[in-house]
């Protein structure tokens, strides 16, 4: 999950395995959520979303997951490959604001071949 | 498909000296966004354009200062430039959401550095 300070929380797989990364979000009255993933030199790039009507979205080996309750967010990344190994984060529109973003710190994940 | 084009990628600055970054896309989107990122931390909120000719600041505006008098460009300038203004810059753009929540996009930044 998510953490303050200099060191992004880590997560390292093996080629092949799936992936879980979280994410605890703040404000209890954001209804959207995203993921995004960031190659090192490269801007973030949108992953998936979910509104917070939803519980469960899937998308192309990615799968995200919503728990309000709690307010946590999960990615999965089925199968992960090589290619996925970048920093990965959520973002939430800041109290319920359509358009302003607050985004958290980041996991970095590495998968070994 | 250019998205969300930033230039320059890379620039070294000293202390007291000005200058603009610039944002330009092609995707026709109302809301344009600059932020910071700093090692091991999330993008900051400098500030946004809601469309041409409104601009509103974000979290860490000082020492910055943007226009937006085109729906496709939104330059951010650096007027005396500060070592606590060493980062990567990044501009993003959404459309109009309709009250759903769009996601936002982004160029691949500035690395600035200042000494």
């Amino acid at each position: 999950g998510e953490s303050v300070g200099l060191h992004l929380p880590t997560l390292s797989v093996q080629e092949g395995d799936n992936s879980i990364i979280n994410c605890a979000y703040s404000n209890s009255a954001s209804d959207y959520f995203i993921w995004y993933k960031q190659e090192s030199g490269k801007g973030p790039q949108f992953i998936i979303d979910i509104r917070s009507n939803m519980d469960k979205r899937q998308g192309q080996r990615v799968t995200v997951l919503l728990n309000k309750t709690v307010k946590h967010l999960s990615l999965q990344i089925a199968a992960t490959q090589p290619g996925d190994s970048a920093v990965y984060f959520c973002a939430e529109n800041s109290g319920g604001s359509n358009y302003k973003l607050t985004f958290g710190k980041g996991t970095l994940l590495t998968v070994n071949p | 498909n250019a998205g969300v084009t930033q230039t320059p990628k890379f620039r070294i600055l000293k202390i007291g000296q000005s200058m603009t970054l610039q944002c330009t896309q092609d995707m026709n989107h109302n809301y344009m966004y600059w932020y910071r990122q700093d090692p091991g931390m999330g993008l900051k909120l400098i500030y946004y354009s809601v469309g041409a000719g409104i601009t509103d600041k974000g979290e860490v505006p000082n020492g910055y200062n943007v226009s937006r008098s085109t729906t496709e460009d939104f330059p951010l300038r650096l007027e005396l430039a500060a070592p606590s203004q060493t980062s990567v810059y990044f501009c993003a753009s959404s459309p109009r959401d309709r009250g759903l929540g769009q996601p936002q996009h982004f160029g691949d930044g500035t690395r600035l550095s200042i000494l």
